[in-house]
Order: C-alpha cells, then sequence, then structure tokens
C-alpha cells in the first residue's frame, strides 16, 4: 500500500525557517516525480514544487521561488522542503503528493502556520 | 502559466441526477506526440487530502465507480458523475500536469439538492 507520511509543520513567526519531510513507503520511490501541493483551508489547491525521481531537476512555483527549497533522500525513500524567509501568505496544509504525470497519491498533510 | 478555470463554483444536484462540471485551460493540454490530454480530475471531501479519480482526461482510476466520466481534448473538458450519489459531496478540480506551474482549477462544490 502506497503511503506518504508528512511532518515537520508547526507554528513560525514570519522570517521564519521550516523544513518539512515526507516519509515514502510501498512503492519504488526512486521512480517517481515527487510534488509539494499547499492548501489554505477553505481554499484551493496550489502546486508549489517538484523534483525529479533522481533529484537532478527542480521546479517551483513563482511564489516560492528563491525561499524554498526541494530535495530528496531516495536511499532513506524521504522527500523534503525546505522553507525559508516564511510570509503569513505561506500559511497552509502541505501535502507530499507522487506523480510522474497526474498526482495519483497524496499524503495527508502537514499545517505549517505563519504569524507573529 | 496554463490557467484553468471551472464552471460553475458551486452545483447542487438532486440524489440520482448527473451533475457536470467544466474546465476550460488557458492553453491547449493536448501533447499531439502522444495524443494525450495532459488533464486530470480530483475529488476532495471535507478534512480529507484531495484523490484522483481520472487522468489523460478520461481514464478512470482503478476502483472509482463508473458513474464518473471524463471528456474533453485540447482546452475543454468535462468532468461528470451520472447518478449522484451522498458520498460524491465533494470539491472537484481540475488539473493540468502538461506544464509547470501544474495549476488546478478553483474547484467546484457539488451538495445535494
Amino acid at each position: 500500500e502506497v503511503q506518504l507520511v508528512e511532518s515537520g509543520g508547526g507554528f513560525v513567526q514570519p522570517g521564519g525557517s521550516l523544513s518539512l519531510s515526507c516519509a515514502a513507503s510501498g512503492f519504488t520511490f526512486s521512480d517517481y516525480w515527487m510534488h509539494w501541493v499547499r492548501q489554505v483551508p477553505g481554499e484551493g489547491l496550489v502546486w508549489v514544487s517538484r523534483i525529479h525521481s533522481a533529484g537532478t531537476s527542480t521546479d517551483y512555483a513563482d511564489s516560492v521561488k528563491g525561499r524554498v527549497t526541494i530535495s530528496r533522500d531516495n536511499a532513506k525513500n524521504t522527500l523534503f522542503l525546505q522553507m525559508h524567509s516564511l510570509r503569513a501568505e505561506d500559511t497552509a496544509i502541505y501535502y507530499c503528493v507522487r506523480g510522474n504525470n497526474y498526482f495519483d497519491y497524496w499524503g495527508q498533510g502537514t499545517q505549517v502556520t505563519v504569524s507573529s | 502559466d496554463i490557467v484553468m478555470t471551472q464552471s460553475p463554483d458551486s452545483l447542487t444536484v438532486a440524489l440520482g441526477e448527473r451533475a457536470t462540471i467544466n474546465c476550460k485551460s488557458s492553453q491547449s493540454v493536448l501533447y499531439t506526440a502522444s495524443n494525450m490530454n495532459y488533464l486530470a480530475w480530483y475529488q476532495q471531501k471535507p478534512g480529507q487530502p484531495p484523490k484522483l479519480l481520472i487522468y489523460w482526461a478520461s481514464t478512470r482510476k482503478s476502483g472509482v465507480p463508473d458513474r464518473f466520466s471524463g471528456s474533453g481534448s485540447g482546452t475543454d473538458f468535462t468532468l461528470t458523475i451520472s447518478g449522484l450519489q451522498a458520498e460524491d459531496v465533494a470539491v472537484y478540480y481540475c488539473q493540468q500536469h502538461y506544464s509547470t506551474p501544474h495549476m488546478f482549477g478553483q474547484g467546484t462544490k457539488v451538495e445535494i439538492k
């Protein structure tokens, strides 16, 4: 069974940093592109970033470019999202998602709250 | 960026009736080399993450009831729920995975009349 379990969310002040993790199991992690998608509760879905299966290529949404770094450790089946210079508008649930094309499995999400 | 626009924003349908959700992309998401439309549909119920329903515009994910169907090509797509059930109450999103950023539509909330 495919499982994606996010962790690392929490409360942080504006300008602060946070690092999210996603533990993957039930599939060959190194075969898949992985993504982060965020959602403000009650609002829509926003794609944040993706990383190639081998970690050799990354892409970011303009809203986070330069402040966020996606990475992965295929030996540990883990996806990461390092976030810096956080803003109030980064407050959201962050989902770890598997997807070579369409997004076929989603984690339960981890809440990030940026507030003073 | 390829912007996705859904209509309507919300929909109220009687049990057993048909629900139709439209999705329009600002550019074609048809990859001509493969003749595949890079368009997916997701269902999100309250308090849950989204679930993939349909990919390649019309391919139902294994386990998804056959009352859910997708159609369309290029820039115009439709998700149809034929015979709405109580458990179909949710927000539905379309998404293009043709190019980054992989944008989603704003969502369509489906409720029971």
